[in-house]
């Protein structure tokens, strides 16, 4: 089993709706999770990063994490082209730290 | 300058060429990272230095050979390099628990021909 798995989609949303974006990990030990943007060709750039069981939100982005059921998830609300790109999960257990193989959202003008 | 800078942008390279990527972090990190990522697949893990010291060598060829003279340089050295090489290098930089994640630079493309 991977520690972090994600669909590797491709997702695609109409231009406006709600982006939802999922991932499990496997360790439950695990302390920090992450979500990062990569547009095609660039670096991973961290847009979310979420510690505690819950919601936390930025702007048109929410990060949720339950860690009883291990999944760490991501909701792009009022998609924009701009946000097609894929998206990373990583997970630090520990002195490890995990990405998963990204999931690729394209939002539909 | 803040953040990760890495150097070249864009190298194109012989087989018989010897090359070197480097990587700078003004972050105040400790521990830097080399990532490989081919066209559409995952980042693969190709070393880390924490406090300078190589902790992990993810059974990549001898071609490349990494250098950490400090907690805020790292290089990448490259030689007889073969095509299948050619790949995005990722440098990045994080606290020693890792705990706030990691900073990306901008990446190296490389081409080699």
């Amino acid at each position: 089993q991977k520690e972090v798995e994600q669909n590797s989609g491709p997702l695609s949303v109409p231009e406006g709706a709600i982006a939802s974006l999922n991932c499990t990990y496997s360790d439950r030990g695990s302390q920090s999770f992450f979500w990062y943007r990569q547009y095609s060709g660039k670096s991973p750039e961290l847009i979310m990063s979420i510690y505690s069981n819950g919601d936390k939100e930025d702007g048109r982005f929410t990060a949720q994490l339950n860690k009883a059921s291990q999944y760490v998830s991501l909701l792009i609300r009022d998609s924009q082209p701009s946000d097609s790109a894929t998206y990373l999960c990583a997970v630090n257990a520990g002195n490890q730290f995990y990405f998963g193989t990204g999931t690729s959202l394209t939002v539909i003008p | 300058e803040t953040g990760v800078t890495q150097t070249p942008r864009h190298l194109v390279m012989g087989m018989t060429n010897k090359k070197s990527l480097k990587c700078e972090q003004h972050l105040g990190h400790n521990a830097m990272y080399w990532y490989k990522q081919s066209a559409k697949k995952p980042l693969e893990l190709m070393f880390v230095y924490s406090l300078e010291e190589r902790v992990e060598n993810n059974s990549v060829p001898s071609r490349f050979s990494p250098e950490c003279p400090n907690s805020s340089h790292l290089f990448l050295h490259l030689h007889t390099l073969q095509p299948e090489d050619s790949a995005l290098y990722l440098c990045a930089s994080s606290h020693l628990d890792s705990s706030y994640g990691y900073t990306f630079g901008s990446g190296t493309r490389l081409t080699v021909v």
